[in-house]
This record gives C-alpha cells, structure tokens and sequence, in this order.
C-alpha cells in the first residue's frame, strides 16, 4: 500500500511564526503536492514538485514556500504564518505520466491564532 | 486557467442511482478524475477517464465528454458509507490536477 505521512494531524501557532508541515511518502514517487482545503473552495494547489530539488508554483503560493531535498520528503513553510493561513493541509504523491492517481496523507489542520 | 463546476449537494435514498455531475474549461486536458473525501479523512481516487465513454468500477461508473467538456460519476445501489464529498479534477497538464469545490453526498434511509 502506497503511504503518505503528515508530521501532524493538528497544529496550533501564534501570527508571524515559522511554520514547517512535512510529508514523507514510501512509493519512490516523482511528484509531490501540497494543497490546502477550506470549506466551499475544494482542495487548492500550493505548491507541487516533480523531482527533488525542483519546485514550482501552484494556483496559491503567496506566503508559502516548499523544500524538497530528498525524494520522498516535501516540506511547506510557512515563512511567517497569518490567521488566513488556518486551514486543513493536505499532501500527495503521484508517478506521474498519465493516470494521475494522487495519493493524499490524513492532512494536518493548521490554527493561527 | 481550469476552472470546473459541481453541485454542492445531494440528497439520495439507499438503494437508489445517483449523479454527479462537472463541467470545467481548462487551456489543457489530459483527463478527468473522481475522488472521494470522507469527514475528516484524506481524498482517495475511485476513476479517471482520459477518453470519451463510460468507465465502470464495481457500483461505481465514471463518464467523459471532451466535445462537451463534461463528466459525471454514476453511484449505483447507494449504501450509507457512500455519504461523503465527491471532487472531480481535470488534468490539465501530464501531472498537475485542479480539483472543483466538490458535492456532498447524503445517503439517506
């Protein structure tokens, strides 16, 4: 079974901190994502990967950065977390090249207070 | 841009045939893709159709028109576990997915 880990289920933070949210995934997947999903807007692509070191914006990336140093880690930072950052977090994997079967973890719900 | 459309909810009795329908337009498309989120769980893929026709996975069916830029996903016998949010997304480029807002399935007795 292909398997996608989030570092947390749920988190809470104060406005203007550092926020790290890390997945690890076990399929030797190429590609990597990270989405956040509100209420009523779906899920909506951060950021995404397709290889390690390699990074590219999705349809929401402002305040948000990515790290991929290692194939089967994909990191989001927060540089400087602010209340409309609260949200359900959600990250997947894929092969890629075709069928686009993403794989999600369980998500971490993020509280900035 | 992808932009794509769902209903938001719907309401179905055990037993019976329900359908979901999407509509998106997209500047690129390489297919369409149905996902399943239970409260409070992670989004699992049930079918994509990459080619105009029906798909059909056990009580679950998937339909593509690419003329019509249309699909809908087609769950038959409903059973209370099947209440859940449906999202489909298009593939606009070989890896890359753009989800709608999804619809509320409520089965209900």
């Amino acid at each position: 079974d292909v398997k996608v880990t989030q570092s947390s289920r749920y988190l809470v933070k104060r406005t203007g901190e550092k926020v790290f949210l890390e997945c690890v995934q076990d399929m030797d997947h190429e590609n990597m994502f990270w989405y956040r999903q509100d209420p009523g807007l779906g899920l909506r692509l951060i950021y995404f990967s397709y290889d390690v070191k390699m990074k590219e914006k999705g349809d929401i990336p402002e305040g948000y950065s990515v790290s991929r140093e290692k194939k089967e880690r994909f990191s989001l930072i927060l540089e400087s977390a602010s209340t409309n950052q609260t949200s359900m977090y959600l990250c997947a994997s894929s092969t890629g090249g075709g069928k686009e079967t993403q794989y999600f973890g369980p998500g971490t719900r993020l509280l900035v207070l | 841009g992808q932009s794509l459309e769902q209903p938001s909810e719907v309401t179905a009795v055990e037993g019976a045939i329900v359908q979901i329908n999407c509509t998106y337009q997209t500047s690129g498309f390489y297919g369409l893709s149905w996902y399943q989120q239970h409260d409070g769980g992670a989004p699992t893929f049930l079918s994509y159709n990459a080619l105009d026709g029906l798909e059909e996975t056990g009580r679950f069916s998937s339909f593509l028109s690419r003329s019509d830029s249309y699909g809908y996903l087609l769950l038959q016998e409903l059973q209370m576990k099947d209440s859940a949010s449906y999202f489909c997304a298009v593939a606009g480029t070989a890896s890359k997915l753009t989800f709608g807002t999804g619809t509320r399935l409520q089965v209900t007795l």
